[in-house]
């Protein structure tokens, strides 16, 4: 069964500094990988995917994440963050022969210091 | 509508009450997902529809749970006899469908409390 780990559960940088959220997925075959971003109230958004190709994939709001097999890791990066990026960002695994149904980490909430 | 809307957004029982909580997909999409966003479990899949086929209800937690999904589109989550251990806000998401690269598009949640 697949699974994903965020260690941290709590980060806070200050605003222009850069960010690196860390991803741990635990699956057999070549996963599929996700970031998504809630902020408070609101749904979930799609940052990013990864399916196959170029490991360095870039998403929306100027956020970014490498995938390295060799780590079994998916880390969000942004290097320069923005008050408006507070927020809880998830990692999810995916596989096509479980329906596409995401296995989500257990999240990270991101505090940024004015 | 061009996102997926859940109703209610709150909703408050009482132990022992059955409710039923309400996704309206995006229109076209034949994937349709629920998952539970709970304090201490994170995120978990509870049941996927795709088009006509068998639901998977592999993330279904207990009996109590249920789904169902008409023509297609609407679909409807059902608790019976809730406990206090089922206080979550729950999610509807829907795809496209035919294509893992597709992404699923959540909707805004249901907050369930239980007391």
């Amino acid at each position: 069964a697949q699974s994903v780990t965020q260690p941290d559960i709590h980060i806070t940088v200050s605003e222009g500094a850069s960010l690196e959220l860390r991803c741990n997925y635990s699956y057999g075959a070549t996963p599929y990988l996700f970031w998504y971003v809630q902020s408070p109230g609101q749904g979930l958004q799609l940052l990013l995917k990864y399916f196959s190709g170029d490991t360095l994939v870039q998403g929306i709001k100027g956020f970014e994440a490498e995938f390295k097999r060799s780590q079994s890791s998916f880390n969000l990066r942004k290097p320069s963050v923005h008050w408006s990026d507070a927020a809880e960002y998830f990692c999810a695994v995916g596989a096509k022969s479980s329906g596409d149904k995401l296995t989500f980490g257990t999240g990270t909430r991101l505090a940024v210091r004015p | 509508g061009a996102g997926v809307s859940q109703s209610p957004s709150n909703k408050v029982t009482e132990k022992g009450k059955d409710v039923e909580l309400r996704c309206d997909p995006i229109s076209g999409h034949t994937a349709l997902y629920w998952y539970r966003q709970s304090l201490g479990q994170g995120l978990e899949f509870l049941i996927y529809f795709q088009g006509n086929s068998a639901p998977d209800k592999s993330g279904l937690p207990s009996d109590r749970f249920s789904a169902e999904r008409t023509g297609g589109s609407v679909s409807t989550l059902t608790i019976q006899r809730t406990q206090q251990e089922d206080s979550a806000v729950y999610l509807c998401a829907s795809k496209i469908g035919g294509g893992s690269y597709n992404e699923q598009f959540f909707g805004p949640g249901t907050r369930l409390t239980v007391l």
